[in-house]
């Protein structure tokens, strides 16, 4: 069954430093998302992408963070300079809404994210 | 702003018990409704998603209703197993997201 994948599973950096999400959507979705959890806190949204442009974002979703789908496959998640309170479990996801009114979404693993 | 409550936080049951699990929304014009399940650390695996036009879905133990004049959903989960253990979310989707709840933590005790 198709899944949606992320890399890495863990990333640590140093505040100050940038990183780069990575996440391989399902094939044939065209609808790609990107969520947070702080530890012990709600899921959170923060953006939405489609047709190669940011549908949605949040206000977390500031101009630390950037979204880029570079070839076919990959959605990646830019942190330009990271600070402690990024620190969170990072999920990407995807959907297709080849259905009318589905947007079921599928999320990958996710990637933790610990900024020291 | 889509505010989503789920109460209990968290519920211990005997194993073989019959359970409900509640949701509740602010705002009525959503998509769906999506019920996910968390296992510690893990990611989120979709369980049953309820389109706005629907009452209720059904996936082999686990029926999902959804009633959206009063902003509620509920997750209902028969016999329940050990391997039922998780933190159970749900969420309302907008055009573009979806909003979660805080969870409902489920122990199933063998």
């Amino acid at each position: 069954e198709p899944e949606v994948t992320q890399t890495p599973s863990h990333q640590v950096t140093q505040m100050g430093q940038e990183v780069i999400l990575r996440c391989v959507p399902i094939s044939n979705h065209l609808y790609f998302y990107w969520y947070r959890q702080i530890l012990g806190q709600k899921v959170e949204f923060l953006v939405s992408f489609y047709n190669n442009e940011i549908s949605e974002k949040s206000e977390i979703f500031d101009d630390q963070f950037s979204v880029e789908r570079p070839d076919g496959s990959n959605f990646t998640l830019k942190i330009r300079s990271t600070k402690l309170e990024d620190s969170a479990m990072y999920f990407c996801a995807s959907s297709s809404k080849d259905r009318p009114n589905s947007y079921e979404q599928y999320f990958g693993p996710g990637t933790r994210l610990t900024v020291t | 702003k889509q505010e989503v409550t789920q109460i209990p936080a968290a519920l211990s049951v005997p194993e073989g018990e019959n359970l409900v699990l509640n949701c509740s929304f602010t705002d009525s014009a959503i998509y769906n409704l999506q019920w996910f399940r968390q296992d510690p650390g893990k990611g989120l695996t979709s369980l049953l998603l309820i389109q706005s036009s629907q009452r209720e879905q059904t996936s082999g133990r686990l029926n999902a209703s959804l009633d959206k004049s009063s902003g509620r959903s509920t997750l209902y989960i028969a016999a329940s197993q050990p391997g039922d253990s998780a933190t159970y979310l749900c969420a309302a989707t907008g055009a573009n997201n979806l909003f979660f709840g805080t969870g409902t933590r489920l122990t199933v005790i063998p």
